[in-house]
């Protein structure tokens, strides 16, 4: 099974300032089948890229998924109130999919 | 309107086995793949396994093989997942989830059932 290994483990930032998310996958990923999450306390996780720059329907620009081999990106350009949560990467695509261990994003 | 409802909390004795249900409406069952994750308190998310209504098909992360399995009841609209020996570490939310028309695979996870909590205690 591939490993997800998210950083850092948490993120503390200002409303405005832009967020960087790491995912480093423990083998390459040749179709680049990423997939970023948010999950907020109570809620079900919400689907936010994939692709991995591509984004589900309904998410704001400011949202945006990158990268290839074993190395992915999710940023976030400019911190919203409603953005601070904890992030997930998922492998997807094979018949066994995983999930990072996340990234909270939390208010400085 | 897409929407997966789980059956309700259960409290379970270490040891024990679980079925939590997932009854769909809004989509043709068959369609897409379902997925169970889980999420114990306090830890992330864990990707348990997937089960292809139509062929009956699963796939279950390692950690789980030989004590998990997932079935499907096309009749009823309604996904399956049951967990047996159980111990505390068990003790979680368990969520079913499933992709949608507008995304390219089966794998992405675009609809979410409410959360089933299960508690593993003596």
């Amino acid at each position: 099974e591939i490993v997800l290994t998210q950083s850092p483990g948490t993120l503390s930032l200002s409303p405005g300032e832009r967020a960087t998310l790491s995912c480093r996958a423990s083998q390459s990923l040749s179709r680049s089948q990423v997939a970023w999450y948010q999950h907020k306390p109570g809620q079900a996780p919400r689907l936010l890229t994939y692709g991995p720059s591509f984004k589900a329907t309904g998410i704001p620009d400011r949202f945006s998924g990158s990268g290839s081999g074993t190395d992915f990106t999710l940023t976030i350009s400019r911190l919203e109130p409603e953005d601070f949560a904890v992030y997930y990467c998922q492998h997807y695509g094979s018949s066994v999919n995983t999930f990072g261990g996340g990234t909270k994003v939390e208010i400085k | 309107e897409v929407q997966l409802v789980q059956s309700g909390a259960e409290v379970k004795k270490p040891g024990g086995t679980v079925k939590i249900s997932c009854k769909v409406s809004g989509y043709r069952f068959t369609d897409y793949y379902m997925h169970w994750v889980r999420q114990a308190p306090g830890e992330g998310l864990v990707w348990l396994g997937l089960l292809d209504p139509e062929e009956g098909e699963t796939f279950f992360a390692e950690k789980f093989q030989g004590r998990i399995t997932m079935t499907a009841d096309t009749s009823a609209d309604t996904a399956y997942m049951e967990l047996s020996s159980l111990t505390s570490e068990d003790t979680a939310f368990y969520y079913c989830a499933t992709s949608s028309l507008l995304l390219p695979s089966f794998d992405l996870l675009d609809f979410w059932g409410q959360g089933t909590l299960v508690t593993v205690s003596s």
